[in-house]
Protein backbone atom coordinates (compact mmCIF):
# COMPACT_ATOMS: atom_id res chain seq x y z
CA UNK A 1 0.00 0.00 0.00
CA UNK A 2 1.01 3.42 -0.69
CA UNK A 3 2.26 5.92 2.27
CA UNK A 4 -0.25 7.72 3.93
CA UNK A 5 0.71 10.71 6.31
CA UNK A 6 -1.77 11.65 9.23
CA UNK A 7 -1.22 14.23 12.27
CA UNK A 8 -0.54 12.67 15.45
CA UNK A 9 -3.08 14.16 16.63
CA UNK A 10 -6.28 16.49 16.57
CA UNK A 11 -9.02 17.99 19.19
CA UNK A 12 -11.95 19.30 18.80
CA UNK A 13 -15.06 20.39 20.80
CA UNK A 14 -18.09 18.46 20.36
CA UNK A 15 -20.98 19.39 18.43
CA UNK A 16 -18.33 20.74 16.34
CA UNK A 17 -17.32 19.75 12.74
CA UNK A 18 -13.63 17.93 12.53
CA UNK A 19 -11.49 18.12 9.60
CA UNK A 20 -9.11 14.99 9.70
CA UNK A 21 -6.44 15.74 7.01
CA UNK A 22 -4.46 12.90 5.03
CA UNK A 23 -1.73 13.28 2.69
CA UNK A 24 -1.26 10.83 0.18
CA UNK A 25 1.07 12.00 -2.27
CA UNK A 26 2.10 8.47 -4.24
CA UNK A 27 -1.34 7.43 -4.74
CA UNK A 28 -2.00 5.76 -7.89
CA UNK A 29 -4.50 6.29 -10.00
CA UNK A 30 -6.23 2.93 -9.12
CA UNK A 31 -6.36 3.36 -5.45
CA UNK A 32 -9.28 3.73 -3.30
CA UNK A 33 -8.83 6.05 0.29
CA UNK A 34 -10.17 3.93 3.20
CA UNK A 35 -10.79 5.53 6.72
CA UNK A 36 -11.15 3.50 9.43
CA UNK A 37 -11.38 4.16 13.44
CA UNK A 38 -10.53 2.85 16.18
CA UNK A 39 -12.44 3.49 19.65
CA UNK A 40 -11.36 3.09 23.02
CA UNK A 41 -10.71 -0.68 23.80
CA UNK A 42 -12.31 -1.75 20.86
CA UNK A 43 -11.58 -3.16 16.82
CA UNK A 44 -11.17 -0.88 14.09
CA UNK A 45 -14.18 -0.04 12.19
CA UNK A 46 -14.83 0.81 8.42
CA UNK A 47 -15.83 4.33 7.91
CA UNK A 48 -15.91 5.41 4.37
CA UNK A 49 -13.92 5.15 0.83
CA UNK A 50 -13.50 6.86 -1.91
CA UNK A 51 -11.17 7.34 -5.15
CA UNK A 52 -12.14 10.62 -6.63
CA UNK A 53 -15.32 12.37 -6.15
CA UNK A 54 -16.29 13.38 -2.38
CA UNK A 55 -18.78 11.02 -0.48
CA UNK A 56 -20.99 11.19 2.02
CA UNK A 57 -22.93 8.49 4.28
CA UNK A 58 -24.45 8.72 7.66
CA UNK A 59 -21.25 8.75 9.41
CA UNK A 60 -19.06 10.91 7.51
CA UNK A 61 -17.77 12.48 4.35
CA UNK A 62 -14.38 12.29 2.36
CA UNK A 63 -13.55 14.98 0.60
CA UNK A 64 -10.83 14.11 -1.80
CA UNK A 65 -8.38 16.62 -3.53
CA UNK A 66 -8.46 16.96 -7.32
CA UNK A 67 -5.01 15.36 -7.66
CA UNK A 68 -6.08 12.94 -5.07
CA UNK A 69 -2.59 13.74 -3.44
CA UNK A 70 -4.57 14.30 0.13
CA UNK A 71 -8.25 13.74 1.70
CA UNK A 72 -10.09 15.04 4.73
CA UNK A 73 -12.50 13.08 6.70
CA UNK A 74 -14.79 15.35 7.71
CA UNK A 75 -17.60 14.71 11.40
CA UNK A 76 -20.21 17.11 10.43
CA UNK A 77 -20.74 17.26 14.35
CA UNK A 78 -18.54 15.70 16.66
CA UNK A 79 -19.82 13.79 19.90
CA UNK A 80 -17.50 12.50 22.54
CA UNK A 81 -18.43 8.63 21.07
CA UNK A 82 -16.13 9.99 18.10
CA UNK A 83 -13.05 10.00 20.04
CA UNK A 84 -11.08 7.43 18.81
CA UNK A 85 -8.01 7.43 16.59
CA UNK A 86 -8.72 7.59 12.78
CA UNK A 87 -6.81 5.92 9.97
CA UNK A 88 -6.48 6.86 6.31
CA UNK A 89 -5.20 3.59 4.26
CA UNK A 90 -4.65 3.62 0.47
CA UNK A 91 -6.03 -0.07 -1.71
CA UNK A 92 -5.89 -1.16 -4.32
CA UNK A 93 -9.14 -2.10 -6.21
CA UNK A 94 -10.93 -4.77 -4.48
CA UNK A 95 -11.09 -7.62 -7.36
CA UNK A 96 -7.44 -6.48 -8.19
CA UNK A 97 -5.81 -7.59 -4.65
CA UNK A 98 -7.56 -10.82 -3.44
CA UNK A 99 -7.36 -11.06 0.06
CA UNK A 100 -4.75 -7.93 0.87
CA UNK A 101 -4.69 -7.20 4.41
CA UNK A 102 -5.02 -3.71 5.63
CA UNK A 103 -2.04 -1.80 6.70
CA UNK A 104 -2.61 0.78 9.46
CA UNK A 105 -0.14 3.14 10.46
CA UNK A 106 -0.61 5.15 13.61
CA UNK A 107 -3.31 7.04 12.69
CA UNK A 108 -4.94 10.61 14.15
CA UNK A 109 -5.79 10.46 17.68
CA UNK A 110 -8.97 12.40 17.97
CA UNK A 111 -10.02 13.67 21.49
CA UNK A 112 -13.19 15.69 22.07
CA UNK A 113 -13.71 17.95 24.68
CA UNK A 114 -17.47 17.82 25.99
CA UNK B 1 -26.61 -5.96 11.47
CA UNK B 2 -24.80 -9.05 11.51
CA UNK B 3 -21.28 -8.31 13.27
CA UNK B 4 -18.14 -10.49 14.07
CA UNK B 5 -17.85 -12.17 17.29
CA UNK B 6 -15.30 -13.34 19.52
CA UNK B 7 -14.58 -15.12 22.23
CA UNK B 8 -13.22 -15.30 25.17
CA UNK B 9 -13.03 -11.51 25.50
CA UNK B 10 -10.30 -11.85 28.05
CA UNK B 11 -7.49 -15.05 28.21
CA UNK B 12 -5.12 -15.54 30.48
CA UNK B 13 -1.91 -18.43 30.15
CA UNK B 14 0.96 -19.33 31.59
CA UNK B 15 4.19 -19.10 29.00
CA UNK B 16 4.57 -22.28 26.62
CA UNK B 17 0.82 -23.23 27.09
CA UNK B 18 -1.77 -23.25 23.75
CA UNK B 19 -4.26 -21.15 23.66
CA UNK B 20 -7.23 -21.13 20.39
CA UNK B 21 -8.94 -17.54 19.82
CA UNK B 22 -12.33 -18.28 18.49
CA UNK B 23 -13.73 -15.90 16.12
CA UNK B 24 -17.32 -16.31 14.28
CA UNK B 25 -17.18 -13.96 10.91
CA UNK B 26 -19.97 -12.90 9.57
CA UNK B 27 -21.89 -15.58 7.85
CA UNK B 28 -21.94 -14.85 4.02
CA UNK B 29 -18.66 -13.69 4.02
CA UNK B 30 -15.72 -15.37 2.26
CA UNK B 31 -12.44 -13.81 3.37
CA UNK B 32 -10.91 -13.96 6.94
CA UNK B 33 -8.25 -12.32 8.89
CA UNK B 34 -6.09 -12.25 12.16
CA UNK B 35 -4.81 -8.73 13.37
CA UNK B 36 -3.37 -8.44 16.96
CA UNK B 37 -2.44 -4.73 18.94
CA UNK B 38 0.40 -5.06 21.55
CA UNK B 39 -0.38 -2.43 24.01
CA UNK B 40 0.14 1.29 22.42
CA UNK B 41 1.02 0.01 19.23
CA UNK B 42 -0.04 -0.07 15.54
CA UNK B 43 -2.81 -2.77 14.35
CA UNK B 44 -0.71 -5.17 12.96
CA UNK B 45 -1.57 -8.09 10.26
CA UNK B 46 -0.89 -11.17 11.00
CA UNK B 47 -2.89 -14.03 8.26
CA UNK B 48 -5.62 -14.07 5.72
CA UNK B 49 -7.80 -16.99 4.84
CA UNK B 50 -9.41 -17.76 1.84
CA UNK B 51 -11.28 -21.01 0.25
CA UNK B 52 -9.82 -23.18 3.07
CA UNK B 53 -6.53 -22.15 2.93
CA UNK B 54 -3.88 -19.19 4.31
CA UNK B 55 -3.41 -16.68 1.73
CA UNK B 56 -0.88 -14.59 3.24
CA UNK B 57 0.39 -14.19 6.46
CA UNK B 58 3.22 -11.96 7.92
CA UNK B 59 6.50 -12.53 9.95
CA UNK B 60 4.50 -12.62 12.94
CA UNK B 61 2.55 -15.68 12.10
CA UNK B 62 5.92 -17.92 12.35
CA UNK B 63 5.18 -22.21 13.15
CA UNK B 64 3.48 -21.40 16.80
CA UNK B 65 0.88 -19.83 14.74
CA UNK B 66 -2.14 -22.10 13.14
CA UNK B 67 -5.83 -21.24 11.47
CA UNK B 68 -8.23 -23.23 11.12
CA UNK B 69 -11.69 -22.94 9.52
CA UNK B 70 -12.94 -26.17 11.32
CA UNK B 71 -17.03 -26.09 10.08
CA UNK B 72 -18.77 -23.50 8.46
CA UNK B 73 -19.28 -20.91 10.96
CA UNK B 74 -15.96 -20.68 13.32
CA UNK B 75 -12.14 -19.30 12.31
CA UNK B 76 -10.22 -20.38 14.78
CA UNK B 77 -6.36 -18.55 16.00
CA UNK B 78 -3.93 -21.15 17.18
CA UNK B 79 -0.82 -19.99 19.77
CA UNK B 80 0.84 -23.96 20.27
CA UNK B 81 3.55 -22.66 23.02
CA UNK B 82 2.57 -18.71 23.68
CA UNK B 83 5.35 -16.37 24.51
CA UNK B 84 5.33 -13.21 26.66
CA UNK B 85 5.23 -11.36 23.92
CA UNK B 86 2.34 -13.12 22.21
CA UNK B 87 0.36 -10.89 25.24
CA UNK B 88 -1.83 -8.39 22.90
CA UNK B 89 -5.46 -8.49 21.89
CA UNK B 90 -6.12 -10.26 19.05
CA UNK B 91 -8.80 -8.69 16.22
CA UNK B 92 -10.75 -11.24 13.74
CA UNK B 93 -12.22 -9.36 10.85
CA UNK B 94 -14.71 -10.68 7.48
CA UNK B 95 -14.86 -9.22 4.31
CA UNK B 96 -17.82 -10.11 2.35
CA UNK B 97 -15.87 -10.57 -0.92
CA UNK B 98 -13.49 -9.82 -3.97
CA UNK B 99 -15.84 -6.96 -5.38
CA UNK B 100 -16.03 -5.14 -2.20
CA UNK B 101 -13.33 -4.37 0.11
CA UNK B 102 -14.87 -3.05 3.78
CA UNK B 103 -13.66 -5.68 6.19
CA UNK B 104 -15.19 -5.92 9.55
CA UNK B 105 -13.91 -6.12 12.78
CA UNK B 106 -14.98 -8.50 15.90
CA UNK B 107 -14.13 -6.59 19.25
CA UNK B 108 -10.69 -8.18 19.80
CA UNK B 109 -9.43 -11.27 22.34
CA UNK B 110 -7.38 -9.78 25.03
CA UNK B 111 -4.39 -12.35 25.94
CA UNK B 112 -2.41 -12.01 28.55
CA UNK B 113 0.81 -14.45 28.61
CA UNK B 114 1.88 -14.47 32.04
Amino acid sequence: DAKTTQPNSMESNEEEPVHLPCNHSTISGTDYIHWYRQLPSQGPEYVIHGLTSNVNNRMASLAIAEDRKSSTLILHRATLRDAAVYYCILRAPPQFQGAQKLVFGQGTRLTINP
Amino acid sequence: EPEVTQTPSHQVTQMGQEVILRCVPISNHLYFYWYRQILGQKVEFLVSFYNNEISEKSEIFDDQFSVERPDGSNFTLKIRSTKLEDSAMYFCASRLGLATDTQYFGPGTRLTVL
